[in-house]
């Protein structure tokens, strides 16, 4: 079956620092990739839709300029927390699908972020 | 617009026993429906999915959910549910047309299976 990876699994950082966070498709090539925010005890809110080669479409209220994503082949995308605060702490999924954006999305196992 | 509610937010059950999770959806355009399961601290697993056709569809685990269009809803079941069913349930809505695959997710069903 399809396999989407994330790494690092669990990271921990310091206050105003940036992290980045990768999503692989092992198996696939994921032309569309999607990025989910989890709070704890809460559901996945979409953060942003991104196609390899071109810019991440946001959803509302979620900061770009923040959040930086990038799609750079059909295998990786990025997601960049710049200047972390203890608010961005939470549980970052992403999730990949092969050709159209509407076919099936396979999930990968989520990113535990710390900021102290 | 579309959205997602699940009516329980924890659903305590049995070993053996049978369980409904509960979902109902709104939207105004034809949609896809889907369940997915979460385990502590991992992603999410595909249950199974309504795209078209039988309303009655089997999923993995042995789980089944009925796409019920006059009540909006999609409900989940398993007749008999074991430990390893403890998980976190999410039932979620995608539109079929033009939606660029965006998925609106539930609040979630936290099942617990007890001995």
């Amino acid at each position: 079956g399809a396999v989407v990876s994330q790494h690092p699994s669990r990271v921990i950082c310091k206050s105003g620092t940036s992290v980045k966070i990768e999503c692989r498709s092992l198996d696939f090539q994921a032309t569309t990739m999607f990025w989910y925010r989890q709070f704890p005890k809460q559901s996945l809110m979409l953060m942003a839709t991104s196609n390899e080669g071109s810019k991440a479409t946001y959803e509302q209220g979620v900061e770009k300029d923040k959040f930086l994503i990038n799609h750079a082949s059909l295998t990786l995308s990025t997601l960049t927390v710049t200047s972390a605060h203890p608010e961005d702490s939470s549980f970052y999924i992403c999730s990949a699908a092969e050709g159209d954006p509407s076919n099936e999305q396979f999930f990968g196992p989520g990113t535990r972020l710390t900021v102290l | 617009a579309q959205s997602v509610t699940q009516l329980d937010s924890q659903v305590p059950v049995f070993e053996e026993a049978p369980v409904e999770l509960r979902c109902n959806y709104s939207s105004s355009v034809s949609v896809y429906l889907f369940w997915y399961v979460q385990y502590p601290n991992q992603g999410l697993q595909l249950l199974l999915k309504y795209l078209s056709g039988s309303t009655l569809v089997k999923g993995i685990n042995g789980f089944e959910a009925e796409f019920n269009k006059s009540q909006t809803s999609f409900h989940l079941r398993k007749p008999s549910v074991h430990i390893s069913d403890t998980a976190e349930y999410f039932c979620a809505v995608s539109g079929s047309y033009n939606q660029g695959g965006k998925l609106i997710f539930g609040q979630g069903t936290e099942l617990s299976v007890k001995p």
